[in-house]
C-alpha cells in the first residue's frame, strides 16, 4: 500500500541555519503531496502542497519540490527561526483528479531551533 | 470565522466502556474526516463522511463508527474500549468531498485505563 517515510528526529539547529527534512513516498500513480506543521499546543496546519510532478510548494519561507523520479518531497528552508520549532509531517493523498482524499502520514520530524 | 472545533478536550475512560467524540467543521465545509494519532506517531485515517454517509474507511475495526448530521457536524463512536485506543483523535474538515486541503481541529485526548 501507499506509505510515507520521513527522516527521524529530533533535529536541532541554530537560528539562521539551513533546514532540510527528507521525505520519500511509495504510491501508485501521481499522489498529491503535503507538508503539515504542528506547533506546540496547536492543531495540525497545512504548510504547503504539490499536486503534480515538478510542482514546487512554498509558504512562510519553506519550499518542497515534487520529484517523481526520486519519489521525494523534501522540505527546505534557507534560514530557520526559533518560531519554526514544531513537528513537521509529510503526507500524501490520491491524485488531484480522483476522489481519494485519505491522508497517509509519515511519523513526523521534531525540529528545535535554538537562538 | 470559527475553525474546526472538537469536544471534549480530554477524556478518561475505562476498558470496555464506550465513548463519543464530537466535531464541528469549519464554516462552509461539508466533509469531515477522523484520524487517530498515537503518541509520537503520525495520524492514521479512520474514516471520512460526506452527505451523511461514510465515504472512505481506513484499517480500523467495526468498534469504530461514526455519524454525520445534516448540519455537517460529526461524531466518532468507539465501543468496547481497549488500552490501545488511547490516543489523540483528530477531526479534519474540507470545503467539499473533492477538496484536498484539510483543516484540523485541536483534537480530543482519550486515555483508556
Amino acid at each position: 500500500g501507499d506509505s510515507v517515510t520521513q527522516m527521524e528526529g529530533p533535529v536541532t539547529l541554530s537560528e539562521e541555519a539551513f533546514l532540510t527534512i527528507n521525505c520519500t513516498y511509495t504510491a501508485t500513480g501521481y499522489p498529491s503531496l503535503f507538508w503539515y506543521v504542528q506547533y506546540p499546543g496547536e492543531g495540525l496546519q497545512l504548510l504547503l502542497k504539490a499536486t503534480k510532478a515538478d510542482d514546487k510548494g512554498s509558504n512562510k519561507g519553506f519550499e518542497a519540490t515534487y520529484r517523481k523520479e526520486t519519489t521525494s518531497f523534501h522540505l527546505e528552508k534557507g534560514s530557520v527561526q526559533v518560531s519554526d520549532s514544531a513537528v513537521y509531517f509529510c503526507a500524501l493523498s490520491g491524485p488531484i483528479a480522483g476522489n481519494n482524499r485519505k491522508l497517509i502520514w509519515g511519523l513526523g520530524t521534531s525540529l528545535a531551533v535554538n537562538p | 470565522d470559527a475553525g474546526v472545533t472538537q469536544s471534549p478536550t480530554h477524556l478518561i475512560k475505562t476498558r470496555g466502556q464506550q465513548v463519543t467524540l464530537r466535531c464541528s467543521p469549519k464554516s462552509g465545509h461539508d466533509t469531515v474526516s477522523w484520524y487517530q494519532q498515537a503518541l509520537g506517531q503520525g495520524p492514521q485515517f479512520i474514516f471520512q463522511y460526506y452527505e451523511e454517509e461514510e465515504r472512505q474507511r481506513g484499517n480500523f475495526p467495526d468498534r469504530f463508527s461514526g455519524h454525520q448530521f445534516p448540519n455537517y457536524s460529526s461524531e466518532l463512536n468507539v465501543n468496547a474500549l481497549l488500552l490501545g485506543d488511547s490516543a489523540l483523535y483528530l477531526c479534519a474538515s474540507s470545503r467539499t468531498f473533492f477538496s484536498y486541503e484539510q483543516y484540523f481541529g485541536p483534537g480530543t485526548r482519550l486515555t483508556v485505563t
